[in-house]
């Protein structure tokens, strides 16, 4: 079926510390793969995303890479920010269906 | 601001009622979707609907039912209400259908059930 793992379900990092997220989906996920951030109280927003065209994506201190043979995504925080603090979704598409992983909750200590 | 609109925000109902929520895509999108969003479900999708017509549809109860209106608004509808039906209920928007493209959430209708 369609299913998202996502890992860890909490990751506390110091301030400046890198993170890491990592997802894996079941099989026939088609080619796009976002990350949303929610901070508490307050809507999923977009922060990248990538497609399974291309193995890497960044955008300043927020990278996302993709191994589709392997079936897993991953998020990457580097120099993190106490405003970095929030619940982290990965997601994957099934024709129409965006189906997200169950979140990743970062806490960044100052 | 996404642009997606939700109404209302807030709503504390009693078990075995109905509600419908309401929500307003983003000017030139589409696509609406309903999810559902519980401490211990994450984010479930509920059901999308492309210009009107259903496109995909997830793990909703048949006690919820679904529409997207010809101004391309939609309304989720939740009947015979349950205290496990409590839970915070967004609408996302998006220009076309199919995967790739981005979804805004609006930013949700907070449901009690007491």
């Amino acid at each position: 079926g369609e299913n998202v793992e996502q890992h860890p379900s909490t990751l506390s990092v110091q301030e400046g510390d890198s993170a890491v997220i990592k997802c894996t989906y079941s099989d026939s996920a088609s080619n796009y793969f976002p990350w949303y951030k929610q901070e508490l109280g307050k809507r999923p927003q977009l922060i990248i995303d990538i497609r399974s065209n291309v193995g890497e994506k960044k955008d300043q201190r927020i990278a996302v890479t993709l191994n589709k043979t392997a079936k897993h995504f991953s998020l990457h925080i580097t120099e993190t920010q106490p405003e970095d603090s929030a619940v982290y979704f990965c997601a994957a598409s099934w024709g129409n269906k965006l189906v997200f992983g169950a979140g990743t909750i970062l806490r960044v200590k100052s | 601001d996404s642009g997606v609109t939700q109404t209302p925000k807030h709503l504390i109902t009693a078990t075995g009622q109905r509600v419908t929520l309401r929500c307003s895509p983003r000017s030139g999108d589409l696509s609406v979707y309903w999810y559902q969003q519980s401490l211990d479900q994450g984010l479930q999708f509920l059901i999308q609907y492309y210009n009107g017509e259903e496109r995909a549809k997830g793990n909703i109860l048949e006690r919820f039912s679904a529409q997207q209106f010809p101004d391309l608004h939609s309304e989720l509808n939740l009947s015979s209400l349950e205290l496990g039906d409590s839970a915070l209920y967004f609408c996302a928007s998006s220009e076309g259908q199919g995967p790739g493209n981005t979804i805004y959430f609006g930013e949700g209708s907070w449901l009690t059930v007491v």
